[in-house]
């Protein structure tokens, strides 16, 4: 069956520090693998995403991910984090016709 | 449209009453998509539409849940006699094709509408 798990429920960093959120999946064929973020009281807005080919991918907003196959994960990545950065964190996989989604890791960010 | 439309954006319904949530998705797209999240709480699949069939119904909580959709544009969402534990957001989302060929297929999410049941 097709599953996504994100760790860390809620994790704290400061200003200006790095920042990695986990995700695994579980999926048996080649995934298609997102990652969303959702400031409060809004909907969910696209980082970047995941096909094929190079396993490092940039998106919006300074962060990136990297997909290993071998460990089926896609950690979130962004080397210096700013206060706006605040928000829930969804990572997301598609297996052709349904997204499956984690359960989201809340970031909160401290002076 | 330029992006995925919900409306209302709130509504606050007394426990009983009949709901309806409307979705517009981007124009084109033949996917629709409905999640509920409740609050604090990650997103949990309703029910999802290709064209206006709806091949997985799996994640609608109760027979008091029913969607359609028009076509390939317009969704509603109906939930009957609310109940309190009915009150979430109602996110919905729609992406350009389905398949496991659809590189490059990704879900665009609406603003949500606000349920709240008193």
């Amino acid at each position: 069956a097709q599953s996504v798990t994100q760790p860390d429920i809620h994790i704290t960093v400061s200003e200006g520090a790095s920042l990695e959120l986990r995700c695994n999946y579980s999926y048996g064929a080649t995934p298609y693998l997102f990652w969303y973020v959702q400031s409060p009281g809004q909907g969910l807005q696209l980082l970047l995403k995941y096909f094929s080919g190079d396993t490092l991918v940039q998106g919006i907003k300074g962060f990136e991910a990297e997909f290993k196959r071998s460990q089926s994960s896609f950690n979130l990545r962004k080397p210096s984090v700013h206060w706006s950065d605040a928000a829930e964190y969804f990572c997301a996989v598609y297996t052709g016709n349904q997204f499956y989604f984690g359960t989201g890791t809340s970031l909160t960010v401290i002076p | 449209g330029a992006g995925v439309s919900q409306s209302p954006s709130n509504k606050v319904t007394e426990k009983g009453k009949d709901v309806e949530l409307r979705c517009d998705p981007i124009s084109g797209h033949t996917a629709l998509y409905w999640y509920r999240q409740r609050l604090g709480q990650g997103l949990e699949f309703l029910i999802y539409f290709q064209g206006n069939s709806a091949p997985d119904k799996s994640g609608l909580p109760s027979d008091r849940f029913s969607a359609e959709r028009t076509g390939e544009s317009v969704s509603t969402l109906t939930i009957q006699r609310t109940q309190q534990e009915d009150s979430a957001v109602y996110l919905c989302a729609s992406s350009p094709r389905v398949g496991r060929n659809s590189a490059g297929n990704t879900i665009y999410f609406g603003e949500g509408s606000w349920l709240t049941v008193v």
